[in-house]
């Protein structure tokens, strides 16, 4: 079964910049489309990257995604980091079956 | 403004059935580009995909949970539904309804969630 991997958390100080990254298991991460989900907590997800690399109306341009067919992954990368974008992100994609599939989720802590 | 909205029991007893409804305002159910899904999160714990399903009733479910689960739609109420059998603790969870877009495989909209939690 395709799986997508994440690590647990990551922290970093307000203004610098973070990468999440997102590894899938088997096939080629870069077939279908990754999106990203910024969750906090008591919230339903909410959608800062789709498409790879696209952002929704109203998420701002600190927010990046990309693909790295080498590595097999997916990041997302936030830059000028704000207190407000500590939350749990989760990558998702899915598979030639169309089976849907979340990564485990990584806290993002802004300290 | 797309707005879902899940609804049923908070609480179910350990090998009965749980019954969700997920009714859709705002927009068709029956539009062309969108599939509609449920995911769940345990406690503490990460979203899981448990099953998609098209206007016309084609389904695609968690290879995990087919055995149990069962989504159906409702056209005439906008509205969409999941059935999860011989449930235990460890379906206590959040369940979310999502508006799927079917090209992307984005899910673009979401419920608020409701806590479902399996105990006698």
């Amino acid at each position: 079964n395709f799986m997508l991997t994440q690590p647990h958390s990551v922290s970093e100080s307000p203004g610098k910049t973070v990468t999440i990254s997102c590894t899938g298991s088997s096939g080629s991460i870069a077939s279908n489309y990754v999106q990203w989900y910024q969750q906090r907590p008591g919230s339903a997800p909410t959608t800062v990257i789709y498409e790879d690399n696209q952002r929704p109306s109203g998420v701002p341009d600190r927010f990046s995604g990309s693909i790295d067919s080498s590595s097999n992954s997916a990041s997302l990368t936030i830059s000028g980091l704000k207190t407000e974008d500590e939350a749990d992100y989760y990558c998702q994609s899915y598979d030639s079956s169309n089976h849907w599939v979340f990564g485990g989720g990584t806290q993002l802590t802004v300290l | 403004q797309l707005q879902l909205q899940e609804s049923g029991p908070g609480l179910v007893k350990p090998s009965e059935t749980l019954s969700l409804t997920c009714t859709v305002s705002g927009g068709s159910i029956s539009s062309s580009s969108y599939y509609w899904g449920w995911i769940r999160q345990p406690p503490g714990k990460g979203l899981e995909w448990i099953g998609s399903i098209y206007y016309s009733g084609s389904t695609y479910y968690n290879p995990s949970l087919k055995s149990r689960v069962t989504i159906s739609v409702d056209t005439s109420k906008n509205q969409f539904s999941l059935k999860l059998s011989s449930v235990t603790a460890a379906d206590t969870a959040v369940y979310y309804c999502a508006r799927l877009e079917w090209l992307r495989g984005h899910f673009e909209n979401w419920g608020q969630g409701t806590l479902v939690t399996v105990s006698s």
